[in-house]
């Protein structure tokens, strides 16, 4: 079947400090991969994609790399803000269909 | 482009009322709408997925008679929530695809709907 697991937070950050969030996943045939973010109150908002193995989606400083020997797509970015402070969900889109992981809660502190 | 909008934004009812949430795509035609929950702190669930003209199919263990959801135009999606229950209160969220695959992702997000039962 089609599931995302994703690292439990909160992830509690120092302003300038380098994030991962890991996301791992189990698909069948060849999905597009996605993270998305959601501030409080708002719906999601489309962070970065990659549609096939080595891809990497950049968008705003965050990037992750489609790696599909490991069946990941983890988050980084080098130098969190205070503004980053949000949820993020890895999500896996296969057959018309997403299929979202558990959401991991970012807190940058100044 | 491509921008889905939800409606209302949040709503607070009293135990046995009707709701019904619009999800509308502004600037294109949505083939396919999809509509999630989301409880607090936790992940998005897709309740169901509906195309225009035809009727809504529900994920496993989604009462669909709870959930009323029609699609009567390819830019008008709506959800009802149907004799609401405290239990029903969360965080709905629509999303659409656009019918000629335009943009940078399979499905547009609507901002989501916040639902409170009393």
């Amino acid at each position: 079947g089609n599931s995302v697991t994703q690292m439990e937070g909160p992830v509690t950050l120092s302003e300038e400090a380098f994030l991962t969030i890991n996301c791992t996943y189990t698909a069948t045939g060849y999905p597009s991969l996605f993270w998305y973010v959601q501030y409080p109150g708002e719906g999601l908002q489309l962070l970065l994609k990659a549609t096939k193995a080595d891809d990497k989606g950049s968008n705003k400083g965050f990037e992750a790399t489609y790696r599909k020997e490991t069946t990941s797509f983890h988050l980084e970015k080098g130098s969190v803000q205070v503004s980053d402070s949000a949820v993020y969900f890895c999500a896996l889109y296969n057959f018309n269909k997403f299929y979202f992981g558990s959401g991991t809660k970012l807190n940058v502190k100044p | 482009g491509a921008v889905v909008s939800q409606h209302p934004s949040w709503v607070i009812c009293k135990s046995g009322t009707s709701v019904k949430i619009e999800c509308r795509s502004l600037d294109f035609q949505a083939t396919t709408m999809f509509w999630y929950r989301q409880f607090p702190k936790q992940s998005l669930m897709l309740m169901a997925t509906s195309n225009e003209g035809s009727k809504a199919t529900y994920e496993q263990g989604v009462e669909k008679d709870k959930f009323l959801i029609n699609h009567a135009s390819l830019t008008l999606s709506t959800l009802t929530v149907t004799s609401a229950h405290p239990e029903d209160s969360s965080f709905y969220i629509c999303s659409a695809r656009d019918g000629r695959d335009r943009g940078n992702q399979p499905q547009h997000f609507g901002d989501g709907t916040r639902l409170s039962i009393l």
